[in-house]
């Protein structure tokens, strides 16, 4: 049964503290990506990697980090600089045919600030 | 700069007529469009995608129309059921960027 999978559902975060969220595929996708969503906005990218070993910063990379050291998990961290953490996070993956790209996403974390 | 606009926050629709969802870009170099379906606390499911070299794709009641010279593109659900309400978000690939740009999305309601 192939898929991604996010977890915790739901992540609660203590001023200070750093929290990292796990995301794991086992479609054998070289890249995935981490994007957050805020209400009434649409999808915007954090990180994304295309390779084991490599990730670049996506748009609101500040606050966040990433590690790719396995082609199925690419756990993000939120650290304690990011001052806006809560928001609908979501982890993608995609395979590439003919050079057309199509992400494919997981289920999702919701974090919030206590 | 949003390169990818879906001007519409949301769309009220009666069950069994056309859903027509639009979408406007502004980056010439947006080789393949996809439309993604979102429910509330879940993941975008793929639905349909269309390359530039087309203008037109199917896929049972979901067509994806293009028109390149006017930098747009559209979602036409025939006919509209109940299921169909959620969110909808347009995505178009950067050529040889491997990443997507999103718009906003556009909330469909279907009404009985």
């Amino acid at each position: 049964d192939g898929g991604i999978t996010q977890s915790p559902k739901y992540l609660f975060r203590k001023e200070g503290q750093n929290v990292t969220l796990s995301c794991e595929q086992n479609l054998n996708h070289d890249a995935m990506y981490w994007y957050r969503q805020d209400p009434g906005q649409g999808l915007r990218l954090i990180y994304y990697s295309q390779i084991v070993n490599d990730f670049q910063k996506g748009d609101i990379a500040e606050g966040y980090s990433v590690s790719r050291e396995k082609k199925e998990s690419f756990p993000l961290t939120v650290t304690s600089a990011q001052k806006n953490p809560t928001a609908f996070y979501l982890c993608a993956s995609s395979i590439s045919s003919g050079g057309q790209e199509t992400q494919y996403f997981g289920p999702g974390t919701r974090l919030l600030v206590l | 700069d949003q390169q990818v606009k879906q001007n519409s926050p949301s769309l009220s629709v009666q069950e069994g007529r056309i859903s027509i969802l639009n979408c406007d870009y502004t980056n010439s170099m947006f080789d393949y469009f996809l439309w993604y379906k979102k429910y509330p606390a879940e993941g975008p499911t793929f639905l349909i995608s269309i390359s530039s070299i087309k203008d037109k794709n199917e896929d049972g009641r979901f067509t994806v129309f293009l028109n390149k010279s006017a930098k747009h593109l559209s979602l036409h659900i025939v006919p509209s059921q109940p299921g169909d309400s959620a969110v909808y978000f347009c995505a178009a690939n950067l050529q040889g960027a491997q990443k997507l740009v999103f718009g906003q999305g556009t909330r469909l309601t279907i009404n009985p």
